[in-house]
């Protein structure tokens, strides 16, 4: 079974400018998360989505959105980039529903100039 | 909403040792407690969870022991080796289903 599946695996932008990282979560998971790592900061939550519906969302600001698709497939997209958007963004799917086990895909690494 | 706080942020130690990382969680809602392992570069792996109508679990040489009164939860790793060396984190999962982290501990074993 494949894991949970991010691409691309690093990202080089200007500020400014917007992003879309894409999340491919395990076959039969119909919900997946978004969390923001930063160095000392721990896994900051982004927003989840259940069913192409968003379910939970963080506290981060507008610019940060996100959407799911009829095949549970994600993305999330980072508009205005400033500076302090450059951090790991990673997904993780659980089956939903209130299975608890979260699992982690490799990362997109967001570096913006 | 949920906080969750980790202790230490940096923990260094002697091959064959053990660790303990310490989490407290603030909302006593929250019903499932998992522990993740992230080496450099990789992503986070989870390695033990517990949940909150239990107060220890153990798999080989990881356990976890979680005190629901004082809402704090540890993770006990015991006979340390070199490949243990990686940053973990705690989380906790809320009535709403989403999960707070810790900020890290970096586990240095020494051979």
């Amino acid at each position: 079974k494949a894991g949970v599946t991010q691409t691309p695996r690093y990202l080089i932008k200007t500020r400014g400018q917007q992003v879309t990282l894409s999340c491919s979560p395990i076959s039969g998971h119909r919900s997946v998360s978004w969390y923001q790592q930063t160095p000392g900061q721990g896994l900051q939550f982004l927003f989840e989505y259940f069913s192409e519906t968003q379910r939970n969302k963080g506290n981060f600001p507008g610019r940060f959105s996100g959407r799911q698709f009829s095949n549970s497939r994600s993305e999330m997209n980072v508009s205005t980039l400033e500076l302090g958007d450059s951090a790991l963004y990673l997904c993780a799917s659980t089956m939903g529903g209130g299975t608890e086990k979260l699992f982690f895909g490799s990362g997109t690494q967001l570096s913006v100039l | 909403g949920e906080n969750v706080e980790q202790h230490p942020s940096t923990l260094s130690v002697q091959e064959g040792d053990s660790a303990v990382i310490k989490c407290t969680y603030s909302d006593s809602a929250s019903n499932y407690f998992p522990w993740y392992k992230q080496e450099l570069g990789k992503r986070p792996q989870l390695i033990i969870d517990i949940r909150s109508n239990v107060g220890e679990k153990k798999d080989q040489r990881i356990a976890v022991t979680l005190n629901k009164t004082a809402k704090h939860f540890s993770l006990h790793i015991t006979e340390t080796q070199p490949e243990d060396s990686a940053v973990y984190f705690c989380a906790a999962r809320d009535a709403f289903n989403k999960f707070y982290f810790g900020s890290g501990t970096k586990l240095n074993v020494k051979p």
